[in-house]
Formats: C-alpha cells, structure tokens, sequence
C-alpha cells in the first residue's frame, strides 16, 4: 500500500489566489513527521514547511499552511496569495519515528501551475 | 538549515562510462543521503552514508554499481558506474538537521540542488 498518496498529478490556480494540495498517508507509528518540499524546474528541493504527529497547532510558514487532520491522516498543504514563482512540482512526504527504517517516505507529488 | 553544494549540476554521459558527483556541506552532520529522482518520479532512496563507516544502501541498489565515499563529516561523493540510459535520472545529496532533544522524526532533510545526468 502507499505510504503517501497525492491524487493530483496537476493543479491550475490563478494569480493571487489560495490553493489546497492532497495528501494523505498510511501509518501504524504514533509518532511521525509530514513533510512538503517545492521542486521548481531546475531540480532542487526546497523544504516549505513541517507538521508533527503531537502537533495540535497547524503548521504555518509565511504563505504556506498545512492543514492536519490526524483522524483523516490527511496533511494537505494550502498556499495562500499564489505567484507565478510557485509554479513546481510539489512532494509531500513522511517520516515514520518506528517503521520504515526511518526514512523519509515521498509522494509522487503534484505539479502546480499558476496562471497570470 | 544547511547549505549544501553539489558538483557537477548537469552533465551528458556515455555510455559505459562512469560519474562521480560531489555533494559538500557548510557544516558537520552525522548522516548524508542520496536519492535518484527518474523523470516524471518521485525521490527513491539510494544509500545512507555514515562517516567512518560503510554506507547502507536500499533494496535495488548495489555498492558496485553506486559506490559511496565520506571522507568526513562534511563531504560525500556518489559514482554511477558503467553508465546505462536507464540511469538518466536527477541525484540529490541531502542532510538531516534536527532540534535539540527533538524526535528523530522531526529532522528536517535539507537537497542540494541536484544533478541532472543524461546518458547517451
């Protein structure tokens, strides 16, 4: 079974306006870490924003927010006020502190496109 | 966070040849990564390297095909070796920072950018 699953392989949003990204997850641990990363086109990613299992607060990091909701193991990213430079590949991914050896889990990620 | 540097950051191979790719970071840590990000897929794990110790690698991955060095706590390196097409692909270096008496869980993994291979 997939650990992370995002079910938009691509989003379209226009100029200014707030985007939701899909993920959810698959975990038996009760201590885990979710992760979102930006690859623009030029390949590197770029760590945006992390969200703990015990974490009651949502995380928040400038125009990114995660929306957690653990009972629904979900973590979906929202972008608010979008720009033209957000326009990349988006990977969710998680953190077992138990299973999988450790290792950060990725999604197949969502491309994200924004219109002018 | 960390700030990583990876060499080469793109470069077009033949085939049967071999490529050692650098991956330098702008301060000690205990663990590196590698992964290899095939076009239009995610990041797949490749080998952990240790300092001081044999790197542990993934299901799928042989140390003859991938072999790993790190010197030291700042400074690893990557071959692909006897390069075929299927190994066209984007390798990325990463290293973990963490908070002090935080989870495990909660180390942020930080990408260098990348090296984009093609190979003919």
């Amino acid at each position: 079974a997939q650990k992370i699953t995002q079910t938009q392989p691509g989003m379209f949003v226009q100029e200014k306006e707030a985007v939701t990204l899909d993920c959810t997850y698959d975990t038996s641990d009760q201590s885990y870490g979710l992760f979102w990363y930006k690859q623009p086109s030029s390949g590197e990613m770029i760590f945006l924003i992390y969200q703990g299992s015990y974490d009651e607060q949502n995380a928040t990091e400038g125009r990114y927010s995660l929306n957690f909701q653990k009972a629904r193991k979900s973590a979906n990213l929202v972008i608010s006020a979008s720009q033209l430079g957000d326009s990349a590949m988006y990977f969710c991914a998680m953190r077992e502190l138990y299973n999988q050896g450790g290792k950060l889990i990725f999604g197949q990620g969502t491309e994200l496109s924004v219109k002018p | 966070s960390a700030v990583i540097s990876q060499k080469p950051s793109r470069d077009i191979c033949q085939r049967g040849t071999s490529l050692t790719i650098q991956c330098q970071v702008d301060s000690q840590v205990t663990m590196m990564f590698w992964y290899r990000q095939q076009p239009g897929q995610s990041l797949t794990l490749i080998a952990t390297a240790n300092q001081g110790s044999e790197a542990t690698y993934e299901s799928g991955f042989v140390i003859d095909k991938f072999p790993i060095s790190r010197p030291n706590l700042t400074f690893s390196t990557l071959t692909v070796s006897n390069m075929s097409p299927e190994d066209s692909s984007i390798y990325l270096c990463s290293v973990e920072k963490g908070l002090a008496g935080g989870f495990w869980s909660e180390n942020i993994q930080y990408f260098g950018a990348g090296t984009r291979l093609s190979v003919l």
